[in-house]
């Protein structure tokens, strides 16, 4: 149990498009989910913090008007990169913990390379 | 930076010894928790313990915490070579937001 995936694993995108990444939770309800960018042989940084029907809570540093986050059900965000530049290639995970439960464990999913030329 | 840090940043040993991973991090926290990373891949739960905690095991895996002195401490006994991976700490200090430490790049070889 206890399953996140995100689509795509792997994305390569022209300078100025705009990609999104759906992260989903298979078997479990999450009402909240986070989302992380990690660059090659560095840690993960926390970018945002969605809740299900609210807005997403941003860190600092992350334009919101860059990284669009939606969670619009509690099986489902999205993450949309917009106008994307060659800067913002990374790989890109989020989690999710589960609605009801003690909420400590957040689940992960396997991430989305994300290269922009 | 809020960021925790590891130590060794790299360690390479031989199946069958034991790993030991630092962790320290800077702020009270809720609980700690270690996860595992396999080259290019999402991240495995291994294992959480609790502010008010000090020891907990779960198979091969020991951690320990050490409140006073913000720290602490993966054991993998009785590595094997599929152990490889970059193991990261990550603390909760408050709702749920994990601070990773900066990771331990583990390498076991037949």
């Amino acid at each position: 149990g206890a399953v996140v995936s995100q689509h795509p694993s792997r994305v390569i995108c022209k300078s100025g498009t705009s990609v999104k990444i759906e992260c989903r939770s298979l078997d479990f309800q999450a009402t909240t989910m986070f989302w992380y960018r990690q660059f090659p042989k560095q840690s993960l940084m926390l970018m945002a913090t969605s809740n299900e029907g609210s807005k997403a809570t941003y860190e600092q540093g992350v334009e919101k008007d860059k990284f669009l986050i939606n969670h619009a059900s509690l099986t489902l965000s999205t993450l949309t990169v917009t106008s994307a530049h060659p800067e913002d290639s990374s790989f890109y995970i989020c989690s999710a913990s589960e609605q009801g439960a003690l909420r400590e464990t957040q689940y992960f999913g396997p991430g989305t390379r994300l290269l922009v030329l | 930076s809020q960021q925790g840090e590891e130590d060794p940043q790299a360690l390479s040993i031989q199946e069958g010894e034991n790993a030991t991973m630092n962790c320290s991090y800077k702020t009270s926290i809720n609980n700690l928790q270690w996860y595992r990373q396999n080259s290019g891949r999402g991240l495995v739960h291994l294992i959480l313990i609790r502010s008010n905690e000090r020891e907990k095991h779960s198979g091969r895996l020991r951690v320990t915490l050490d409140t006073s002195k913000k720290s602490s401490s993966l054991l993998i006994t009785a590595s094997r070579a599929a152990d490889t991976a970059s193991y990261f700490c990550a603390t909760d200090a408050r709702f749920q937001k994990l601070v990773f430490g900066t990771g331990t790049r583990l390498l076991v070889s037949p």
